[in-house]
């Protein structure tokens, strides 16, 4: 059955700082990914997707992620933290039949000065 | 690029009321649109997936009677909850999808029934 993973409900990081969110699925066929984040009361925002091609990913507001196979994983990388980066993360599998996504748990990211 | 929009972004309605919750993809024409509910703190919950023009799929669990979904054209799905309880106080998203294994979120509709 196809599930993902998010090991982390929240972390806390330094502004400034590096961030890696991580993100494992199970998926039997190769796995649409995509990484959300979600700011209180408000909708999801897309950050990134991987359909197929190289695969690390450049998305939006200098979020990168990198699909492993091998590992099963898709973890999201930030260099360097702003505080307006505070807010939840969701990693979700788009299946390639039916098009339904499969949500992780999401991550609390807090970031403090 | 695509966006989805749903009315109204807040609603408060009395116990055993109905309420209706719109979801319009904007720009693009949906073939399916699906139904989420989240809790505090929570994770997205599938709640149903709808084509246009057919009855929608409820996952298992989602009371479809009290969740009446419609999904009248490529651009329009809705939500009715009826009856509403307290316990059916959430933050509902629904999300449309324009055939490229790529779903785009609504802005969210916060429930609260009194």
């Amino acid at each position: 059955a196809q599930s993902v993973t998010q090991p982390d409900i929240h972390i806390t990081v330094s502004e400034g700082a590096s961030l890696e969110l991580r993100c494992n699925y199970s998926y039997g066929a190769t796995p649409y990914l995509f990484w959300y984040v979600q700011s209180p009361g408000q909708g999801l925002q897309l950050l990134l997707k991987y359909f197929s091609g190289d695969t690390l990913v450049q998305g939006i507001k200098g979020f990168e992620a990198e699909f492993k196979r091998s590992q099963s994983s898709f973890n999201l990388r930030k260099p360097s933290v702003h505080w307006s980066d505070a807010a939840e993360y969701f990693c979700a599998v788009g299946a390639n039949t039916g098009n339904q996504f499969y949500f992780g748990t999401g991550t609390s990211l807090t970031v403090i000065p | 690029g695509a966006v989805v929009s749903q009315h109204p972004s807040r609603v408060i309605c009395k116990s055993g009321t109905s309420v209706k919750i719109e979801c319009r993809s904007l720009d693009f024409q949906a073939t399916t649109m699906f139904w989420y509910r989240q809790f505090p703190k929570q994770s997205l919950m599938l709640m149903a997936t709808s084509n246009e023009g057919s009855k929608a799929t409820y996952e298992q669990g989602v009371e479809k009677d009290k969740f009446l979904i419609n999904h009248a054209s490529l651009t329009l799905s809705t939500l009715t909850v009826t009856s509403a309880h307290p316990e059916d106080s959430s933050f509902y998203i629904c999300s449309a999808d324009d055939s490229t294994y790529e779903q785009y979120f609504g802005p969210g509709t916060r429930l609260t029934v009194t």
